[in-house]
């Protein structure tokens, strides 16, 4: 079962990239990495899902390199409604297994 | 997002009262579960259906129970609600994303149960 660390918190700045970095040391062949983000009083929207190597979509990019024993989500360009909550996710296969831990706070700033 | 849709949004009932969160979805997943979440901390999973006929326990499923009424439809039950259980409840859908990667979840707006 991978357990997943992240920081708990961020400060950003608008107009500026932000990586989130999760650790993931004991991740296992099959496992996908997944980002979810979390507004105040709502719940948590995907993000974006990867397994190896990059993935880009029209929101963030999720960086793993080839040991996969972290990952990076990075947000390019953020703006004041960035600011959530950022959880890393690896699945094991079963959904008894889904964790979200307590997940990374953004702030972004003027 | 406005597919899966929560009641009641709020509640507060005291001890010992049996409570029913209810879950609705129009977005015609066969997959849904219940998560609850306590401040300042990730969410943690109760139960999980992957369809109609199928009910099976996460992480904390003591003190609750579920019922999948309909492939729409996923109800959570508190029998004799105690203060532990307040904590602000989400439910979501998913379908199959196929060759081994992970659902797409999609999450209700949540239930905010305080019990006293």
């Amino acid at each position: 079962l991978a357990k997943t660390t992240q920081p708990i918190s961020m400060d950003s700045y608008e107009g500026q990239e932000v990586n989130i970095t999760c650790s993931h040391n004991n991740i296992a062949t099959n496992d996908y990495i997944t980002w979810y983000q979390q507004f105040p009083s709502q719940g948590p929207r995907f993000i974006i899902q990867g397994y190896k190597t990059k993935v880009t979509n029209e929101v963030a990019s999720l960086f793993i390199p080839a040991d996969r024993k972290s990952s990076t989500l990075s947000l390019p360009r953020v703006s004041l409604s960035d600011t959530a909550v950022y959880y890393c996710l690896v699945f094991s296969g079963g959904y008894n297994k889904l964790i979200f831990g307590a997940g990374t706070r953004l702030a972004v700033h003027p | 997002d406005a597919d899966v849709t929560q009641t009641p949004r709020n509640r507060i009932t005291k001890t010992g009262k049996r409570i029913m969160l209810e879950c609705s979805q129009t977005k015609g997943h066969d997959r849904m579960y219940w998560y609850r979440q306590d401040p300042g901390l990730g969410l943690r999973l109760i139960y999980y259906s992957f369809d109609v006929k199928d009910i099976n326990k996460g992480e904390i499923s003591d003190g609750y129970s579920v019922s999948r009424q309909a492939q729409a439809k996923f109800s959570l039950s508190l029998e004799s609600a105690i203060p532990n259980q307040t904590a602000l409840y989400f439910c979501a859908t998913s379908d199959p994303e196929g060759q081994g990667s992970p659902d797409t979840q999609y999450f209700g707006p949540g239930t905010r149960l305080t019990v006293l």
